[in-house]
């Protein structure tokens, strides 16, 4: 039972080049998230998929665009990368019902955008 | 936007002290959890409390919420060096099921 898994572990990009990440979990979620997480501003989230099939914006959506390939796995993609997408991105899963809320996180995904 | 607060932003203390942080929101919430993050690792959750619960404990944790003051804490008491780590506390607020994270409470306990 791995939970939540996320590659690539670190990235260097160049300004303009794209990339996707990726993130699968294995504790049959209906719910998974991406965030980003910067010094000083915590984690702010990007995209989120309610269930499979559905994908909605975050707080920070800009410069992103995600798709829920099925139940498993969720990939975030940064299609012309830019400097101030350099951060650490977190992928995360939870089941919601009135006993379970908990997220469970990646160990996620530290990306350098020069 | 930052629902949750955290204060103090780091707290340094020695091992076997009892290490208290705060969490303030501004708006009405469902509940309140917290989460730990280790250097260079994802967060792991550690309790969640509800609107209707005023304390809560788990090992050495305790939690505290005051909806009237629109606060919680967090006390981890006799403190390990294994308990440095950053500390977020996450609202969800009614009509979403997503949880808004505060900055964290950076915490060392230097042993």
């Amino acid at each position: 039972n791995a939970g939540v898994t996320q590659t690539p572990k670190f990235q260097v990009l160049k300004t303009g080049q794209s990339m996707t990440l990726q993130c699968a979990q294995d504790m049959n979620h209906n719910s998974m998230y991406w965030y980003r997480q910067d010094p000083g501003m915590g984690l702010r989230l990007i995209y989120y998929s309610a269930s499979e099939g559905t994908t909605d914006k975050g707080e920070v959506p800009n410069g992103y665009n995600v798709s829920r390939l099925n139940k498993r796995e969720f990939s975030l993609r940064l299609e012309s990368a830019a400097p101030s997408q350099t951060s650490v991105y977190f992928c995360a899963s939870s089941e919601i019902s009135l006993r379970q809320e908990t997220q469970y996180f990646g160990p996620g995904t530290r990306l350098l955008v020069l | 936007s930052q629902q949750g607060e955290e204060d103090p932003q780091a707290l340094s203390i020695q091992e076997g002290e009892n290490a208290t942080m705060n969490c303030s929101y501004k708006t009405s919430i469902n509940n309140l959890q917290w989460y730990r993050q280790n250097s260079g690792r994802g967060l792991v959750h550690l309790i969640l409390i509800r609107s209707n619960e005023r304390e809560k404990h788990s090992g050495r944790l305790r939690v505290t919420l005051d909806t009237s003051k629109k606060s919680s804490s967090l006390l981890i008491t006799a403190s390990r060096a294994a308990d440095t780590a950053s500390y977020f506390c996450a609202t969800r607020r009614g009509g979403s099921y997503i949880p808004t994270f505060g900055r964290g409470t950076s915490l060392i306990v230097h042993p």
